[in-house]
C-alpha cells in the first residue's frame, strides 16, 4: 500500500489560510469517509486535528477545517498563527487488507 | 488525564527481538482499540498494528506480518509489541496510540526508539 500523496511543504503569513491536499485512492479516501488530520511539532507526538473528515476533536481551534472530493482530501489552516507551524499528515482507513495508510507529510511554514 | 507510556526500546542487532511496552491511564483500556505507529528518523508517520478491546482481533500491516506480534493484558492496562528478526529498516520511534475517533488515533504516548544496527 503506497502512502498518500500531500505537498512536502506549505506556507504562509500570519493570518493568511494554508491549504493542504492528499490524494490516494478509490480503496482508500474514496471509499471511506475516514479521513484524519495530525500535527506534529518537531520532537513531539502527532495530534490528532480532524478526523471523520471535517470532524474537530474538542480542543481543536475552528481555524482548522477539513474537506474531500473523491479521492482528494484537504485541510485548510485559516487565521495562520506562528504555533501552527509543524508537520501535518493525513491518513485514511483503507479497507480489511491495507487497514491504515499515511500521507508523506506536509511541512507548514509560517513566513 | 488519557496517558500512554511506551517502554523497551533501544539498540538492537540486525536479527534480534524486542519486546516494546505501553503502559496505559486515564481511560477503560478494555474498551478502545489500540495501535502501534512508528516513524523512522526523519521520516514520516506509518501504521504498524491494532489490537481491538479484549484482544481477540488484530491486524498488521504487510511488512511487519510474521514478524511483530502485538497484545494486551487488560487487567495490567499494558499493550505490547513483540518484534522479532529486527532489520535496520525497523528502526524508528514506535508510537502507542488509542483508537478513540472512528478509525482515528486520538491520543498518542511520547514514543520509545528502536534503533537496529551492528
Amino acid at each position: 500500500q503506497s502512502a498518500l500523496t500531500q505537498p512536502p511543504s506549505a506556507s504562509g503569513s500570519p493570518g493568511q489560510s494554508v491549504t493542504i491536499s492528499c490524494t490516494g485512492s478509490s480503496s482508500d479516501i474514496g471509499g471511506y469517509n475516514y479521513v484524519s488530520w495530525y500535527q506534529q511539532h518537531p520532537g513531539k507526538a502527532p495530534k490528532l486535528m480532524i478526523y471523520e473528515v471535517s470532524k474537530r476533536p474538542s480542543g481543536v481551534p475552528d481555524r482548522f477545517s477539513g474537506s474531500k472530493s473523491g479521492n482528494t482530501a484537504s485541510l485548510t489552516v485559516s487565521g495562520l498563527q506562528a504555533e501552527d507551524e509543524a508537520d501535518y499528515y493525513c491518513c485514511s482507513y483503507a479497507g480489511i487488507n491495507n487497514y491504515y495508510v499515511f500521507g508523506i507529510g506536509t511541512r507548514v511554514t509560517v513566513l | 488525564e488519557v496517558q500512554l507510556v511506551e517502554s523497551g526500546g533501544g539498540l538492537v542487532q540486525p536479527g534480534g527481538s524486542l519486546r516494546l511496552t505501553c503502559a496505559v491511564s486515564g481511560f477503560s483500556f478494555s474498551s478502545y482499540w489500540i495501535h502501534w505507529v512508528r516513524q523512522a528518523p526523519g521520516k514520516g508517520l506509518v501504521w504498524v498494528s491494532e489490537i481491538e478491546g479484549d484482544g481477540t482481533t488484530t491486524h498488521y500491516v504487510d511488512f511487519v506480518k510474521g514478524r511483530f506480534t502485538i497484545s494486551r493484558d487488560n487487567a495490567r492496562n499494558t499493550l505490547y509489541l513483540q518484534m522479532n528478526n529486527l532489520s535496520d529498516e525497523d528502526t524508528a520511534v514506535y508510537y502507542c496510540v488509542r483508537g478513540g475517533a472512528p478509525n482515528a488515533l486520538d491520543y498518542w504516548g511520547q514514543g520509545t526508539l528502536v534503533t537496529v544496527s551492528s
